[in-house]
């Protein structure tokens, strides 16, 4: 167990669905960070968080928006979902904005 | 952020010492260089980070020369768990940088019986 939890850890939806991805980064790590993961793209940065506010945001859909909550866990929203959105959704955490990050175990997302 | 080149896939057997070389011509004063593993429908797993000269830990040990252009990973007597692809990357550390990792293709590391 790594420390950062992902749920849900696989999720079955059709095209044009809104889904919601949640993580809850290690006691302590104040940054986030989502990464989308297909077998044709490679691990593919979105988005970081750090204390709540948004740092930097890397090849994040339009469709595809985050947050970072006050207690430091995150939520990646996907909507209008195609099927190209099918990947393993990654979530990380760090203490600062170092490069020590902690891994989730992933959402698979598969859209029919 | 530096890019980063690193073979696409190595060979080798178990008990060998295996080691991966990542260059990194255009590597800036205050990066970092960090080693990822991953198993697949895994999430990266951190290995090691270094900044010049020699870092070892339990697992791997990460060789720097003096210029910081390249670095080499080095797992000793590797098994078969250490199947896996093998990512490189370079950045910035600290609150001036935003943090985020871009990943490249990394190396596919087979260990055969």
């Amino acid at each position: 167990d790594s420390g950062v939890t992902q749920t849900p850890k696989h999720l079955i939806t059709a095209t044009g669905q809104r889904v919601t991805l949640r993580c809850s980064p290690r006691s302590g790590d104040l940054s986030v960070y989502w990464y989308q993961q297909s077998l044709d793209q490679g691990l593919q940065f979105l988005i970081h968080y750090y204390n709540g506010e948004e740092r930097a945001k890397g090849n994040i859909l339009e469709r595809f928006s985050a947050q970072q909550f006050p207690d430091l866990h995150s939520e990646l929203n996907l909507s209008s979902l195609e099927l190209g959105d099918s990947a393993l959704y990654f979530c990380a955490s760090s203490p600062e904005m170092s490069y020590g990050y902690t891994f989730g175990s992933g959402t698979r997302l598969t859209v029919v | 952020l530096a890019k980063t080149t690193q073979p696409i896939s190595m060979d080798s057997y178990e008990g060998q010492e295996v080691n991966i070389t990542c260059s990194h011509n255009n590597i800036a004063t205050n990066d970092y260089i960090t080693w990822y593993q991953q198993f697949p429908s895994q999430g990266p797993r951190f290995i090691i980070q270094g900044y010049k000269t020699k870092v070892t830990n339990e697992v791997a040990s990460l060789f720097i020369p003096a210029d910081r252009k390249s670095s080499t990973l080095s797992l000793p007597r590797v098994s078969l768990s250490d199947t896996a692809v093998y990512y490189c990357l370079v950045g910035g550390r600290g609150s001036s940088n935003t943090g985020k990792l871009i990943f490249g293709q990394g190396t596919t590391l087979q260990v055969k019986p």
